[in-house]
């Protein structure tokens, strides 16, 4: 079968960095996409990995190894509107977007 | 319209019921979705339409049913609701490519009694 995993819940303190990791087994890859979902509203688009390595856009980075089946989601200088569910999903073979249970992020002061 | 949006936000339904949930897009995207989200779940996807005039099943297709008769509108319909379709449900659209990113409609919060 096919399977994402996530951390279902992080907690960190404004100002710091935290990872959060995502591992998957899916039948084939066509790439892995970040998305951020706070609560009561819509998940909106973070970032697209289709290649080995790590993609910067401004406080957010995303990592990822096809070889470990690996991704990971950087967030650095938190912010408490960076409160939120954030959402690991891959493309299989078919071109089916496969999702994790996403995980919670809770910023404290 | 900007984007994606959905009608209604909320609804309470008696079981038994057929109920519609509309969706619009005025991206002009080609492919379109419909996910279910649960507590503790990761959205799943109910049916998608590659294209208008077509339309495919999903990981939880049973019980609902769709149509893509013009490229903006996707709605889904529940036949006979049961209370196992409580859910909060997304419609998305992305452009062409499979790899293309996928946005959402601000959703629909479905209660089934």
């Amino acid at each position: 079968g096919q399977n994402i995993d996530q951390p279902t819940e992080m907690t960190a303190t404004e100002g710091a960095i935290v990872q959060i990791n995502c591992t998957y087994q899916t039948s084939g890859f066509n790439g892995l996409f970040w998305y951020q979902q706070h609560a009561g509203e819509a998940p909106t688009f973070l970032s697209y990995n289709v290649l080995d390595g790590l993609e910067e856009k401004g406080r957010f980075s995303s990592f990822l190894s096809r070889s470990k089946g690996y991704s990971y989601l950087l967030l650095k200088e938190l912010q408490m509107k960076d409160s939120a569910s954030y959402l690991c999903a891959v493309i299989d073979s078919n071109y089916q977007l496969i999702w994790g249970a996403g995980t919670k992020l809770i910023i404290k002061p | 319209i900007a984007g994606i949006t959905q009608a209604p936000t909320s609804q309470i339904l008696a079981a038994g019921r057929r109920m519609t949930l509309r969706c619009t897009q005025d991206m002009r995207h080609n492919a379109m979705y419909w996910y279910r989200q649960d507590l503790g779940l990761g959205l799943r996807l109910i049916h998608y339409s590659n294209t208008a005039g077509t339309t495919g099943k999903g990981e939880v297709p049973d019980g609902y049913s769709v149509s893509r008769a013009n490229t903006d509108d996707f709605p889904l319909t529940l036949a006979s609701a049961v209370p196992s379709q409580t859910s909060v449900y997304f419609c998305a659209s992305s452009g062409t490519g499979h790899t293309d990113t996928q946005y959402f409609g601000p959703g629909t919060r479905l209660t089934v009694l």
